[in-house]
C-alpha cells in the first residue's frame, strides 16, 4: 500500500514570496490533515478536512496561509506572502476516520520550507 | 484542554539495552487514544504503538511497549534491546475520541533518542 505522497521534499523561497506544497493521501483515507513542525518542537496542526470539507482550522493563520482538497483526495496548502517565521516543516497526514481514537494517523516525509 | 509532557529533551541508551520514554497527559475526556510516533532525521512520522483509554492490557508490538498508567495520566514507551537504528525523535501525541468530532493528534515537545554503540 502506498503512503502519503507530499512534494516537493524542499523549497528555499525569500521572505514575501508564496509557496505550494502537495499532498496525496493513502488511497480511501477520508481525513488529511496538515501541520507545521517548526525545528525543536512538536507538529502543530493547521488544518483538517474530512473528504474536502474542513473540520479545524482554527490554527491555521488565514491572512497568508489557505488549503483546499477538491472532490476530496489530494490537498494543496499555500503559503502567500511567507515570512521567515514560516520556515518549518510541512507534514501532511491521512486517517480512515475522523471519529474515534483508534484509527491511526499516517504522516508522509514532510516538505521542509527555508525562507530567508 | 488537552496537553501532552515529555519532560525528557534527550536520553542516551546503550545498545542491547532497554530505555524507557515518558509521557504524561491531561484530558477531560473519557475516550482517547495515546500514540508514540519516531522521526528520524529524514523527517518522516513513523507510526509505532497505540493504546485506547479502555483497553485493559499495555500495548506491545514488536520491541515497543507502552506502560500505560490510566490514574497517573501517563502513557510511556519502553523500547527493548535497543538498536543503533533507534536513534530519532520520539513523539508522545494524544486524540480525544469522541464520534464525529476533530480528531486531530496534539503532540509533546519530543525526546531526542540516542543509541551509543
Amino acid at each position: 500500500e502506498a503512503g502519503v505522497a507530499q512534494s516537493p521534499r524542499y523549497k528555499i523561497i525569500e521572505k514575501r514570496q508564496s509557496v505550494a506544497f502537495w499532498c496525496n493521501p493513502i488511497s480511501g483515507h477520508a481525513t488529511l490533515y496538515w501541520y507545521q513542525q517548526i525545528l525543536g518542537q512538536g507538529p502543530k496542526l493547521l488544518i483538517q478536512f474530512q473528504n474536502n470539507g474542513v473540520v479545524d482550522d482554527s490554527q491555521l493563520p488565514k491572512d497568508r496561509f489557505s488549503a483546499e482538497r477538491l472532490k476530496g483526495v489530494d490537498s494543496t496548502l499555500k503559503i502567500q506572502p511567507a515570512k521567515l517565521e514560516d520556515s518549518a516543516v510541512y507534514l501532511c497526514a491521512s486517517s480512515l476516520f475522523t471519529g474515534g481514537s483508534g484509527n491511526t494517523i499516517y504522516f508522509g516525509e514532510g516538505s521542509w520550507l527555508t525562507v530567508v | 484542554a488537552q496537553k501532552i509532557t515529555q519532560t525528557q529533551p534527550g536520553m542516551f541508551v546503550q545498545e542491547k539495552e532497554a530505555v524507557t520514554l515518558d509521557c504524561t497527559y491531561d484530558t477531560s475526556d473519557q475516550s482517547y487514544g495515546l500514540f508514540w510516533y519516531k522521526q528520524p532525521s529524514s523527517g518522516e512520522m513513523i507510526f509505532l504503538i497505540y493504546q485506547g483509554s479502555y483497553d485493559e492490557q499495555n500495548a506491545t508490538e514488536g520491541r515497543y511497549s507502552l506502560n500505560f498508567q490510566k490514574a497517573r495520566k501517563s502513557a510511556n514507551l519502553v523500547i527493548s534491546a535497543s538498536q543503533l537504528g533507534d536513534s530519532a525523535m520520539y513523539f508522545c501525541a494524544m486524540r480525544e475520541g469522541r464520534y464525529n468530532q476533530g480528531g486531530k493528534l496534539i503532540f509533546g515537545q519530543g525526546t531526542e533518542l540516542s543509541v551509543k554503540p
